[in-house]
């Protein structure tokens, strides 16, 4: 079965300063993996994705994101954090011919100034 | 450009009454999914359909029915209100081009759903 892990309920970073979020993940294959971020009563929006290749991934908002095939990882990381960073942030997974996305229970990451 | 919106944006029921949430997108997207979203849950996937005429259960389908007449809609019902039902709801789309979930999904605003 698809599980998602995100073992932060809460990340407080100071802003200039680098963040990371944590996710690991169990699947049966290959993994699709993503992250989502939420605004406060908004739907989720589309951050960036791990389908094959680069382990690498770089995407929205200066967001990049490491694949750990070992590890079972896929930790969101951004050089240096800003305050309008601050929201709800989703990892979920899903694999070839699974026709459903499980996410995580959600990362709230807040940004001091 | 509208992507994917929901109706409506807040409701209140009263246990025992039905009601349906509306979806509609307008990307002729073929995925669509309903979740719900609780306080340290997460979202977790109640139904989707892979295209007109199909649908399939998710995590916690009981209590909640779906349709998918046309490749836009594809509205959620509640039959007898709960307040277990007391939730955000999200409905969802995306392209499926035969290799599963690989494609990102286009998220609604939600719908605010308090049973009492």
């Amino acid at each position: 079965a698809q599980s998602v892990a995100q073992p932060e309920d809460q990340v407080n970073v100071a802003e200039g300063n680098p963040l990371t979020v944590k996710c690991t993940y169990s699947v049966s294959g290959n993994p699709y993996l993503f992250w989502y971020v939420q605004y406060p009563n908004r739907g989720l929006q589309f951050l960036l994705k791990y389908i094959t290749g680069d382990n690498l991934v770089k995407g929205s908002y200066g967001f990049e994101a490491e694949f750990n095939k070992s590890q079972t990882s896929f930790h969101l990381k951004k050089p240096s954090a800003l305050v309008s960073d601050s929201a709800l942030y989703f990892c979920a997974v899903s694999s070839p011919g699974f026709q459903k996305l499980v996410f995580g229970t959600g990362t709230r990451l807040l940004v001091s100034p | 450009n509208a992507g994917v919106t929901q109706t409506p944006k807040f409701q209140v029921l009263k246990t025992g009454q039905s009601m349906t949430l509306q979806c509609a997108q307008d990307m002729n997207h073929e995925y669509m999914s309903w979740y719900r979203q609780d306080p340290g849950m997460g979202l977790r996937l109640i139904h989707y359909s892979v295209g007109a005429g199909i649908t399939d259960q998710g995590e916690v389908p009981n209590g909640y029915n779906v349709s998918r007449s046309t490749t836009e809609d594809f509205p959620l019902r509640l039959l007898s209100a709960a307040p277990s039902q007391t939730s955000v709801y999200f409905c969802a789309s995306s392209p499926n081009l035969g290799q599963g979930t690989s494609q990102p999904q286009h998220f609604g605003d939600g719908t605010r759903l308090s049973i009492l």
